[in-house]
């Protein structure tokens, strides 16, 4: 069974805090992604990644940055989290095209 | 115009109802379709892939039609457990990893 797994189902944090969100895979796939999920928005790519060192930007990735040192990690960084980065954190992995998430991580950042 | 756009209902129906979902997409170069079921405070699952010939699933049917740069998602006899939101995928071509999610169209199923 596949598995996507995230790191905090939950998390708060206060404005200006250094933010890491954890993502792991279990089905040896090449691509990982980051998206956020906002009502009335769906989701929004904010990078993704295609081998272990690499990654490309998506559509919103102001305000973040990502890390993937292993194949099965993808992590997601908001260097200086403000308010407006106050949203639903979902990462996936696809191979080829099905893409496979984990549960999400509700941030909210006061 | 947004690029994949989906009208976000909600759409509340009895139990065995027949109910037609769409969605359009902006370009015309889009190579592969989906959809996407996610339930409440859930994470997004894929329901079915979309082909050109249409494909059905069941009591779930999705069409495309290239020409009018749409497709759709049929469910007949509507189930309490069909209540999600649908999400309506697109894969851009080119080689890359373009994937644009729709923003959802609400089902509530009612007994």
């Amino acid at each position: 069974d596949v598995k996507v797994t995230q790191s905090s189902r939950y998390l708060v944090k206060r404005t200006g805090e250094k933010v890491f969100l954890e993502c792991v895979q279990d089905m040896d796939h090449e691509n990982m992604f980051w998206y956020r999920q906002d009502p009335g928005l769906g989701l929004r790519l904010i990078y993704f990644s295609y081998d272990v060192k690499m990654k490309e930007k998506g559509d919103i990735p102001e305000g973040y940055s990502v890390s993937r040192e292993k194949k099965e990690r993808f992590s997601l960084i908001l260097e200086s989290a403000s308010t407006n980065q106050t949203s639903m954190y979902l990462c996936a992995s696809s191979f080829p095209s099905e893409q496979y998430f984990g549960p999400g991580t509700r941030l909210t950042v006061t | 115009r947004k690029e994949v756009e989906q009208d976000p209902g909600p759409f509340n129906v009895p139990e065995g109802a027949t109910v037609a979902f769409n969605c359009t997409y902006s370009n015309s170069a889009s190579q592969s379709f989906f959809w996407y079921r996610q339930d409440c405070r859930k994470e997004p699952k894929l329901l079915m892939s979309v082909y050109s010939s249409g494909n059905e699933d069941g009591r779930f049917t999705a069409q495309l039609n290239r020409a009018s740069q749409y497709i759709s998602l049929l469910i007949r006899d509507s189930k309490l457990s069909d209540s999600a939101t649908y999400l309506c995928v697109v894969k851009e071509s080119g080689g890359g990893f373009k994937t644009i999610f729709g923003a959802g169209t609400r089902l509530f199923v009612k007994a």
